[in-house]
């Protein structure tokens, strides 16, 4: 099975920098996603990770250590759309389902 | 457009009675998953498929069942066996591993059961 774990809420000002930690424990492994929801909307998606290191999009950025089991999602320039919950999942690798964390709540205030 | 469109936004049902949340997509992917979300608890996958006619139950499928007789579509249904079926339904589609990465998810269902 898969535990994952990441912080209930955060809050940041627009214009800044905000780090998202998500550690996991898991049986099988095949990479590892982060999504963005907006209240009563579907998860969109934002970056997958299966090998070590940083993948960067635009003004998001994600960070992976298998041997850690250890991820992070960078957001870089906050705007106040950006607030929402981050969802971070992890794809199993013998049943390629993903296994979602409980999201992490961000607030960006002017 | 290619997406997976869910239907309808908002349910509501009595207790006791089953009732059926539509997923199709057109995107050609092979697996297709029912997740539910309640606040506070992430998303817990129910029910899931990678190929048609053949489905898997997931964490929490008790009072719930599927069918796959089509690649584009995976109806939920929510049994009066689910004790608490309350909450916003998601369904979500993906090419295999190997063959994609990330999985698309519809708008969403919220069913309330009253």
């Amino acid at each position: 099975g898969q535990n994952i774990d990441q912080p209930t809420e955060m809050t940041a000002t627009e214009g800044a920098i905000v780090q998202i930690n998500c550690t996991y424990q898991t049986s099988g492994f095949n990479g590892l996603f982060w999504y963005q929801q907006h209240a009563g909307e579907a998860p969109t998606f934002l970056s997958y990770n299966v090998l070590d290191g940083l993948e960067e999009k635009g003004r998001f950025s994600s960070f992976l250590s298998r041997s850690k089991g250890y991820s992070y999602l960078l957001l870089k320039e906050l705007q106040m759309k950006d607030s929402a919950s981050y969802l971070c999942a992890v794809r199993d690798r013998g049943y390629s389902t993903l296994t979602f964390g409980k999201g992490t709540m961000l607030l960006v205030s002017p | 457009d290619g997406g997976i469109t869910q239907s309808p936004k908002y349910l509501f049902r009595k207790e006791g009675q089953n009732v059926t949340l539509s997923c199709e997509q057109n995107l050609n992917h092979d697996a297709m998953y029912w997740y539910r979300q309640d606040p506070g608890q992430g998303l817990r996958l129910i029910y899931y498929s990678q190929i048609v006619n053949d489905f898997q139950k997931g964490d929490i499928a008790e009072g719930y069942s599927v069918s796959r007789e089509k690649k584009e579509s995976f109806p939920l249904t929510v049994t009066s066996a689910q004790k608490n079926p309350t909450a916003f339904y998601l369904c979500a589609s993906s090419a295999l591993p190997g063959q994609g990465t990330e999985a698309f998810f519809g708008q969403g269902t919220r069913l309330t059961v009253v």
